[in-house]
């Protein structure tokens, strides 16, 4: 299906594990984003990438490493997760040249127990 | 420093009144502003956006109006239906080269829509 798409939709792990989130998008869209979702803060950007293997850092990245090798994925990797990590993240896309509307999936929560 | 603010946590209307949702911003540079919906165990949606070259933007029961003089904007919704229950997102962009298409968002307000 067309869209964009995320796993898992949920998601345990323990303190100081490696997690990786996945996001997938169909429509070609140059940029995309990550945020994280936290009572009191609203949508926080962690990172973004405006096209293939290029990344740049939002505004809270630390503890978070993100990949592009391929248009369509930007993977979000928790190297060593801690509680302060759970949370729920949502991947956006967007197109350039047009608005700046950006296209959220569904999210995925993460515990960090 | 929070650069979108939206000051209401929450707010609770009767089924058939008008909502009124704000958004103040600070930056200057922001010109682009977008309001997003969000049910539970969903990503946000888009639902209106206003460019600061006008002052009102207008999409069915939706209407934004933006007053760039006091840096606020604010989302009408009427008449409100129960279905309108959500967290409402405000966020803006500058909408100059050199932005990365980044949004800044603030931190939500829940509208409850009482039938």
């Amino acid at each position: 299906d067309a869209g964009i798409t995320q796993s898992p939709r949920y998601k345990i792990t323990e303190t100081g594990r490696q997690v990786t989130l996945m996001c997938h998008q169909t429509w070609s869209h140059s940029y995309m984003f990550w945020y994280r979702q936290d009572l009191g803060h609203g949508l926080r950007l962690i990172y973004y990438s405006a096209a293939a293997d290029i990344t740049d850092k939002g505004e809270v990245p630390d503890g978070y490493v993100v990949s592009r090798s391929k248009t369509e994925n930007f993977p979000l990797t928790l190297e060593s997760a801690t509680r302060s990590q759970t949370s729920v993240y949502f991947c956006a896309s967007t197109p350039t040249g047009g608005s700046y509307e950006q296209y959220f999936g569904p999210g995925t929560r993460l515990t960090v127990t | 420093d929070q650069q979108v603010k939206q000051n209401s946590p929450s707010l609770s209307v009767q089924e058939g009144r008008i909502s009124i949702l704000n958004c103040d911003y600070t930056n200057s540079m922001f010109d682009y502003f977008l309001w997003y919906k969000k049910y539970p165990a969903e990503g946000p949606t888009f639902l209106i956006s206003i460019s600061s070259i006008k002052d009102k933007n207008e999409d069915g029961r939706f209407t934004v109006f933006l007053n760039k003089s006091a840096k606020h904007l604010s989302l009408h919704i009427v008449p409100s239906q129960p279905g309108d229950s959500a967290v409402y997102f405000c966020a803006a962009s500058p909408n100059s080269g050199g932005s990365n298409y980044k949004l800044t968002f603030g931190k939500g307000t829940l509208l409850t829509v009482n039938p």
